[in-house]
């Protein structure tokens, strides 16, 4: 069974300051993706990254893949209070099932 | 475009009841998943797909079904409900074998047994 473990679960910290969000797994991925889930809402993709040791960057988020592809790890500079939300990475290998992390709640506070 | 329809979005059922979540998408995808996601947690995968007359068990398979007797259609199917089955149920579909391709979703089914 692969498993994604996600750390923290929870984040609570204040407007501007940097927050990074960490996914590991002892299995190997072909591609890990994250997502954020608003309330309410399914998840919506914010980036996938497929190449060991690969960054990629999306406005304030940076998101990179270990060199193993066994984890990756989202960090945000300068966090605003619209980053609130829910945060999952998932995983899959090759044709296979696409499976999730429990989450991080991330919370900023104006 | 409509993507993945999930429905009905709201039910409560009593203990023992059955129902079936329906969930379909329009855009060809072969390979499509349930998942249940609890009050702030993550999304458990109780069955997937990779194509029409193909399923196969996620992680929290017990006490559901599924079928796929189309590429576009994948119900979900509670037999006897149970509270612990009370959750809100995602519907995804996708193309694995595209890189960087992504799951969509349904707007989730938020199902509870009383």
């Amino acid at each position: 069974t692969q498993l994604l473990e996600q750390s923290p679960q929870f984040l609570s910290i204040q407007e501007g300051e940097n927050l990074t969000v960490y996914c590991n797994s002892s299995s190997v991925f072909s591609s890990l993706q994250w997502y954020r889930q608003e309330p309410g809402e399914g998840p919506v993709l914010l980036v996938t990254v497929v190449t060991g040791g690969e960054v990629k960057k999306l406005k304030r988020l940076t998101f990179q893949f270990g060199d193993a592809r066994k984890d990756s790890s989202l960090h945000i500079t300068a966090a605003q209070p619209g980053d609130t939300g829910l945060y999952l990475c998932a995983g899959s290998s090759g044709a296979q099932k696409l499976v999730f992390g429990q989450g991080t709640r991330l919370t900023i506070n104006p | 475009n409509a993507g993945v329809t999930q429905t009905p979005k709201f039910r409560i059922l009593k203990i023992g009841q059955s129902m079936t979540l329906q969930c379909t998408q329009d855009m060809n995808h072969n390979y499509m998943y349930w998942y249940r996601q609890d009050p702030g947690m993550g999304l458990k995968l109780i069955y997937y797909s990779v194509g029409a007359g193909i399923t196969d068990k996620g992680e929290v398979p017990n006490g559901y079904n599924v079928s796929r007797s189309t590429t576009e259609d994948f119900p979900l199917r509670l037999e006897l409900a149970a509270p612990s089955q009370t959750s809100v149920y995602f519907c995804a579909s996708t193309i694995p074998e595209v890189p960087d391709t992504e799951a969509f979703f349904g707007q989730g089914t938020r199902l509870t047994v009383v």
